[in-house]
């Protein structure tokens, strides 16, 4: 089992709509959570952290966390057609990192 | 956010020849760094872990004595790809880690002919 998976899509949503990004991970003691965004050709550059359960917002991205649940998810409001990309979840453990192969978002026109 | 830069950003070599990339983090001192290649529409993989004062661990299938990586200080690693082969093609990224948390450098693309 990998320890962090993530729908590699694509996921396809009209500009100005809200993205949601999922992804679950298996190892409970994690305990820092991460979105980058990856962008063809680029290294991934780092959108979000998240350490306690909820929510946080940062502009337009809001990282989700449920501990219990084992889930982090990424909300993209008002999605615009820069923001297709690749988007990876990644966790971290005592400087131990786990990604997952990202999930492919397109926003349209 | 942490700064990393790495250089060169894109190399063309003959095959059978030596090639170094340089990553270095620009504002922050790094207790740890990775390296991961990344083939074309695939996923990141890693290829070793160093901390600053020891040996990079290498990941399964990942040559050491292929791939030679020197943490020289806490803002410089290296990464030596020896006698490089076609099959080596590939986007080469460096990341350090900084309150617990990953910055990467904008990553070398490797070309071997």
């Amino acid at each position: 089992q990998k320890e962090v998976e993530q729908n590699s899509g694509p996921l396809s949503v009209p500009e100005g709509a809200i993205a949601s990004l999922n992804c679950t991970y298996s190892d409970r003691g994690s305990q820092s959570f991460f979105w980058y965004r990856q962008y063809s050709g680029k290294s991934p550059e780092l959108i979000m952290s998240i350490y306690s359960n909820g929510d946080k917002e940062d502009g337009r991205f809001t990282a989700q966390l449920n501990k219990a649940s084992q889930y982090v998810s990424l909300l993209i409001r008002d999605s615009q057609p820069s923001d297709s990309a690749t988007y990876l979840c990644a966790l971290g453990n005592f400087n131990k990192f786990y990604f997952g192969s990202g999930t492919k978002l397109n926003v349209k026109p | 956010g942490a700064v990393v830069s790495q250089h060169p950003s894109r190399v063309i070599c003959k095959s059978g020849t030596s090639v170094k990339i340089e990553c270095r983090s620009l504002d922050f001192q790094a207790t740890t760094m990775f390296w991961y290649r990344q083939f074309p529409k695939k996923s990141l993989m890693l290829m070793a872990t160093s901390n600053e004062g020891s040996k990079a661990t290498y990941e399964q299938g990942v040559e050491k004595d292929k791939f030679l990586i020197n943490h020289a200080s806490l803002t410089l690693s290296t990464l030596t790809v020896t006698s490089a082969h076609p099959e080596d093609s590939s986007f080469y990224i460096c990341s350090f880690t900084w309150a617990d948390t990953q910055y990467f450098g904008p990553g070398t693309r490797l070309t071997v002919l």
